[in-house]
């Protein structure tokens, strides 16, 4: 069956890097768009962007242009989303979900805590 | 960005009553290819969202016929008729229009 598992939870200083992966499985892995979206708490669900299956060309909400790179390893059948320069405003659960009308079969989802 | 406005933000249900939840845009969701761009997730407390619906009319596999999606343009409303205790969840309708695609508020709904 469709399915994604997400890397572990991780705890950041203020201003450093995270790199959350989301692996697939169930599915032809190129064929299909991985979007990433996170949920801060107590907030609604906030959509990052997305990585095309074939060519991975990417499209990012421009609240997170020049900060969020999302890349994919084909061979792996792995995407990955790396924030940069977090803040105690990036604290949120990262989700990766597969396009295919609607966002379907997402990840267990990643904590990620910002502090210092 | 398009703003997406859910009401009520929670709603209380006795098992098998229907429940109505309304998901109303900023702008028209209307694809020039005639599809509708909205969609609705429900969240269960402490696990990933889960697509319901997607384009209105479409049930994504396994989803149960009590849930449905009328309307259409700006104004939509997901309706479950006879509500389960297994509906208890946080519900959202996003639209996948324009970038960056956008999320409602949420309805929480309890029993």
């Amino acid at each position: 069956q469709v399915q994604h598992v997400q890397s572990g939870a991780e705890v950041k200083g203020p201003g450093a890097s995270v790199k959350v992966s989301c692996k697939a499985s169930g599915y032809i892995f190129t064929n299909y768009a991985i979007h990433w979206v996170r949920q801060a708490p107590g907030q609604r669900l906030e959509w990052m962007g997305w990585i095309t299956g074939g060519n991975g060309d990417t499209t990012y909400s421009q609240k997170f242009q020049g900060r969020v790179s999302m890349t994919r390893d084909t061979s792996a059948g792995t995407a990955y989303m790396e924030l940069r320069s977090l803040a105690s405003e990036d604290t949120a659960v990262y989700y990766c979900a597969k396009d295919g009308g609607g966002l379907q079969s997402w990840g267990q989802g990643t904590l990620v805590t910002v502090s210092s | 960005d398009i703003v997406l406005t859910q009401t009520p933000l929670s709603l209380s249900v006795t098992p098998g009553q229907a429940a109505s939840i309304s998901c109303k845009s900023g702008q028209s969701l209307l694809h020039s290819d005639g599809e509708t761009q909205l969609s609705w997730y429900l969240q269960k407390p402490g696990q990933p969202p889960q697509l319901l619906i997607f384009g209105v009319s479409n049930r994504f596999s396994g989803v149960p016929d009590r849930f449905s999606v009328s309307g259409s343009g700006t104004d939509f409303t997901l309706k479950i008729s006879r509500v389960e205790a297994e509906d208890v969840a946080v519900y959202y309708c996003m639209q996948s229009l324009h970038v960056p695609f956008t999320f409602g508020q949420g309805t929480r709904l309890e029993i």
